[in-house]
């Protein structure tokens, strides 16, 4: 589980804040993901990198940005969210596109 | 497009007894099928895949799942539970972007 890390692991911002998520993975994968898992709710797709080109975006609001600057880091913007954001933010890594993916533990975040 | 079903949100088993986690998926060509772990405030920790070739596939902390074309299924199974198996499962398949379509989840409790 080591392979991927994400910080924070908790966050708690107001809908006014801006901050970053941030995901590093040690494992020399080429393809990155973010999704975000709701209660209830399956987890949901993100973002998807591969070779630090954006190849997925699932209709995601502005408010979410992410970043990534190389193939070892991925990066999610936040500004002005709404209540409805808090989740748990996931980042995932895997060879390639098409290869099992290896998760981090996640960040917890609160919009208040 | 590719959907995974866990019909199952909740199972309890007694420790020692076996377990059986169901999963059908629709997707047009051979998939890529995918279980999952995730403990209480922890990422999700990869249990097995299948891929190809052999249709019984074995994972590690003693999980197996079987790949039945017939039935869309790739149902999850252990012969003997352990108080530490309680968590959520979630089967996986990869969708056409080469990310991965999640279900539900299972949430399975043991009982002493």
């Amino acid at each position: 589980e080591t392979g991927v890390t994400q910080t924070p692991r908790h966050l708690v911002m107001g809908m006014t804040n801006k901050k970053s998520l941030k995901c590093e993975q040690h494992l020399g994968h080429n393809a990155m993901y973010w999704y975000k898992q709701s209660a209830k709710k399956p987890l949901e797709l993100m973002f998807v990198y591969s070779l630090e080109e954006r190849v997925e975006n699932n209709s995601v609001p502005s408010r979410f940005s992410p970043e990534c600057p190389n193939s070892s880091h991925l990066f999610l913007h936040l500004h002005t969210l709404q209540p409805e954001d808090s989740a748990l933010y996931l980042c995932a890594s895997s060879r390639g596109t098409s290869y099992e993916q290896y998760f981090g533990p996640g960040t917890r975040l609160t919009v208040t | 497009a590719q959907s995974v079903t866990q019909p199952d949100i909740h199972i309890t088993v007694s420790e020692g007894a076996s377990l059986e986690l169901r999963c059908n998926y629709s997707y047009g060509a051979t998939p890529y099928l995918f279980w999952y772990v995730q403990s209480p405030g922890q990422g999700l920790q990869l249990l097995l895949k299948y891929f190809s070739g052999d249709t019984l596939v074995q994972g590690i902390k003693g999980f197996e799942a079987e790949f039945k074309r017939s039935q869309s299924s790739f149902n999850l199974r252990k012969p003997s539970v352990h108080w530490s198996d309680a968590a959520e499962y979630f089967c996986a398949v990869e969708g056409s972007q080469g990310n991965l379509i999640f279900g539900k989840g299972t949430k399975l409790s043991v009982k002493p």
